[in-house]
This record gives structure tokens, sequence and C-alpha cells, in this order.
């Protein structure tokens, strides 16, 4: 069975430059899960979609990350304009319903941005 | 603020020792605990408890909670250099429904 995909898997690019992750959740999950990941404050989430809602965005640092989930195989986070402390591990995971079912993560995309 | 707190933060041991990590939290709503494994990439799943006092066992990994004390331990015996890894516990709760809220993590190095 395939499990979550991310894409880029790797990203290094520019401040100022305008920067796209991509997930594809599993099939039939109904949440999915923006995290970013980082040696000083760990895993953290950003935002959680129920059926291709947004329902918790309070972890989006500022108005430069926003994400989108137009249908339910596939998912964006896009941060513009992007800065070097943008830079970290983002995690995008899956799971079927929230109530005591594990989450189960991407390969991540590690985003350096110069 | 809900937290969740994992000691020791790195563990050096050899081949064959056994090991005990710490989790302990303070999240409202609690719902589960989990137990991750991050090697290169992704955190992979071991564990989700939800009752005090049972056990969950797979192999050499066990682990257990204490929901009055408020914390989980999670156990490898006979290690192996395979095991080396970050150990991630997460906490589902919190104001948000659908959250899990994780620990920094535990990295564990067996050597040979």
């Amino acid at each position: 069975d395939a499990g979550v995909i991310q894409s880029p898997r790797h990203e290094v690019t520019e401040m100022g430059q305008e920067v796209t992750l991509r997930c594809k959740p599993i099939s039939g999950h109904d949440y999915l899960f923006w995290y970013r990941q980082t040696m000083m404050r760990g895993l953290e989430l950003l935002i959680y979609f129920n059926n291709n809602v947004p329902i918790d965005d309070s972890g989006m640092p500022e108005d430069r990350f926003s994400a989108k989930m137009p249908n339910a195989s596939f998912s964006t986070l896009k941060i513009q304009p992007s800065e070097p402390r943008d830079s970290a591990v983002y995690f995008c995971a899956s799971s079927l319903t929230f109530r005591n079912q594990p989450q189960h993560f991407g390969d991540g995309t590690r985003l350096s941005i110069l | 603020e809900d937290k969740v707190v994992q000691s020791p933060l790195s563990l050096v041991v050899h081949e064959g020792d056994t090991v005990t990590l710490n989790c302990s939290y303070e999240v409202t709503n609690f719902r589960s605990l989990l137990w991750y494994k991050q090697e290169k990439k992704a955190p992979t799943f071991l564990f989700m408890l939800t009752s005090s006092g049972i056990e969950k066992k797979s192999g050499r990994l066990s682990s257990i909670l204490d929901k009055k004390e408020l914390f989980s331990i999670l156990n490898i015996t006979a290690t192996q250099t395979g095991d080396s890894a970050i150990y991630l516990c997460a906490v589902g709760g919190g104001g948000s429904q659908g959250n899990l809220i994780f620990g920094k993590g535990t990295k564990l190095s067996v050597k040979p």
C-alpha cells in the first residue's frame, strides 16, 4: 500500500522566493496534518484538515504560510515570501480518523532557504 | 500549556543492553499516547496507548501507560544497532481534537 507521498524531497531556494510543498495522503484517510521539525523546537503541528476543510491553523507561524486541500488526495503548503528561518523538515501525515488512530507520516521535505 | 517531556534527551548503550525511555505529559482532554521511531526519514508508528496498566508489546519493544501519574515508558530489551533512532512520544488531546503534541524525542545510539 502506498504511504503518504511528499514532494519535493529536498528544496533549496533563496530568501524571498515562493516555496510550494506537496502531499498526497493515504487513500481513505479523512485527516491530513502538516508539521515542521527543527532541532530547537522538535515536531510542531502547523495545520490540519478534516475532509478537506482546515480545522485548526493556529500553528501556522505567520501570514507568509498558507495551506490548501482542494481534494481528498492532494494538499499544498506554501511559503511566500520565504525566509532563512523557515529552513526545516516539513512533514505531512494522515490518519483514518482523529480519535485513537495513529498518524502516518510521509518522508518529509527538507527545505533550505539561503 | 499542554506539554510532553521526554527523558533522557540522548542515550548511548551497547548491543544487548536493555533501555527504558520516559515520557511525561500534561495535556488537557487526554485521548491517547503514541510512540514513534524516527530514523533518517519519517516517524514510524510503534504503539498507541489509551488505558492505564495494559502493556503493549511488539518483539523486543514494550510500552505501558500510567494515566494517574501521567507518564509512559518504552522498553527495549536486547538492543541492536538497528534500534538506533530518535524515539518520539506524542499525546493526543489538548484544545484541538485532531492534534498530537510531540515531545522533543530521545536519541538512542546502540554501539556494537
